[in-house]
């Protein structure tokens, strides 16, 4: 079967340490993969994306990893700080091309602790 | 830029009443799209449209219609409520620019609906 799958617990840490948050999938060939943040009660807010010839790509304190071999691609926030703290998703884009038909994983909620 | 917006932010409906959810989008872009977002679960797609006139099926799309007359507009319509459809609706829009070495293929959510029925 098809799955997409982000840890379920929450990741605690403390400030100014690196998140790293995990995205692992099966039984898709996605073109890209899109990471949002999303905080309670708001619509997700696009992070990045990273296509599946990239290993890896980065924005200022993000970045993320593509694996297409393992199936998993991996989101850090370095220098991380309690304004982090949200809910992270990973996204499959299967078509590419802006197509708006992405599979998301139920997200991470990550607390940044001061 | 309003972006991209979203009418009501809360209903709540009985079993078998019909509304219609409002979505619209200010940047002109050609792709738009319908999630919802349930507990525990990842957004589901519900429809998608890519282009005025051009609208095809999500993953959940039972129990929903959707037209696009406009670039702007995307309008969810649920025809005969059920417990099972209360949820947290979004609305998104895209474009890709396809330029090399951009971010294309952003995608841009609304404020979200929560629709409870009773």
């Amino acid at each position: 079967s098809q799955k997409i799958e982000q840890n379920s617990e929450a990741l605690n840490i403390q400030e100014g340490k690196t998140a790293t948050l995990t995205c692992n999938y099966t039984n898709y060939s996605p073109a890209y993969l899109q990471w949002y943040r999303q905080d309670p009660g708001r619509g997700p807010v696009f992070l990045l994306l990273i296509r599946e010839n990239e290993k890896e790509k980065r924005k200022e304190r993000l970045k993320v990893t593509f694996d297409t071999t393992l199936k998993q691609s991996l989101f850090h926030i370095t220098a991380s700080q309690p304004a982090d703290s949200a809910t992270y998703l990973c996204a499959l884009d299967l078509l590419g091309g802006g197509y708006n038909k992405l599979i998301f994983g139920a997200g991470t909620r990550l607390a940044v602790h001061p | 830029n309003a972006g991209v917006t979203q009418t009501p932010k809360f209903q709540v409906l009985k079993t078998g009443q019909s509304m219609t959810l409002q979505c619209a989008q200010d940047m002109n872009h050609e792709y738009m799209s319908w999630y919802r977002q349930d507990p525990g679960m990842g957004l589901r797609l519900i429809h998608y449209s890519v282009g005025a006139g051009i609208t095809d099926q999500g993953e959940v799309p039972n129990g929903y219609n959707v037209s696009r007359s406009t670039t702007e507009d995307f309008p969810l319509r649920l025809l005969s409520a059920a417990p099972s459809q209360t949820s947290v609706y979004f609305c998104a829009s895209s474009y890709s620019s396809g330029l090399a070495g951009e971010s294309t293929d952003t995608q841009y959510f609304g404020p979200g609906t929560r629709l409870t029925v009773l």
